[in-house]
């Protein structure tokens, strides 16, 4: 009965290499989410959906590429990493748009790049 | 996981103070932060504060954090109505990179 599930839960990977996430939400929301963490724990948005539509792209490396293939559905396609990618990589979703609704997290996805 | 808590509600008057609590359980907290979510936004950092430090100032927002009892609260002074959002607690630690853990979220309403 998980509400918002990513995998892989770890990833360790090459520099150079290609990788995807992948986020599955359960509860019938519209919104979701993809947050990097970084080593001091701050949570920054990166990219956020509406019904399978781009609504925010912060500043983020065009290596970086969300896709939504139904709105429960949204995986992060990145290429040629780097180091600097490492980082903990959290999904998460909301009921909308409109307004203001509690955000539910996924585990997170510790993406390791050596 | 760990218990935060904040309480759900708050509302005040427009120029006044808004005080937002929260109290969590692990006494291994390295840092706490206060997020912001503005309507149709994502979580925004608002500011953070290091375990070992009892208050951080940052321009409105003061951040006071009473280690003994595990709680942290916000203050945000002459509160404006770009200030209604919902506003979460969070505790880190450094001891795995999954262990941030947040609040329910304080929803702050700002009446004009």
């Amino acid at each position: 009965d998980t509400a918002v599930s990513q995998t892989p839960k770890y990833l360790v990977t090459q520099m150079g290499n290609d990788k995807s996430i992948k986020c599955e939400q359960n509860l019938g929301h519209d919104t979701m989410y993809w947050y990097k963490q970084d080593s001091k724990k701050f949570l920054k948005i990166m990219f956020s959906y509406n019904n399978k539509e781009l609504i925010i792209n912060e500043t983020v490396p065009n290596r970086f590429s969300p896709k939504s293939p139904d709105k429960a559905h949204l995986n992060l396609h990145i290429n040629s990493l780097e180091l600097g990618d490492s980082a903990v990589y959290f999904c998460a979703s909301s009921l909308n748009w409109a307004g203001v609704e509690t955000q539910y997290f996924g585990p997170g996805t510790r993406l390791l790049v050596l | 996981g760990e218990d935060v808590e904040q309480s759900l509600f708050l509302s005040v008057r427009e120029g006044d103070s808004s005080v937002i609590n929260c109290t969590y359980t692990d006494s291994s907290s390295t840092y706490l932060y206060w997020y912001k979510q503005e309507p149709g936004a994502g979580l925004q950092l608002l500011t953070y504060i290091f375990s070992n430090m009892d208050m951080k100032q940052d321009q409105r927002l003061t951040v006071l954090l009473n280690k003994k009892d595990k709680h942290l609260s916000l203050r945000i002074a002459d509160t404006q109505t770009g200030d209604s959002a919902i506003y979460f607690c969070a505790e880190g630690t450094q001891t795995g990179a999954n262990n941030l853990f947040f609040g329910t979220g304080t929803r702050l309403t700002v009446i004009p």
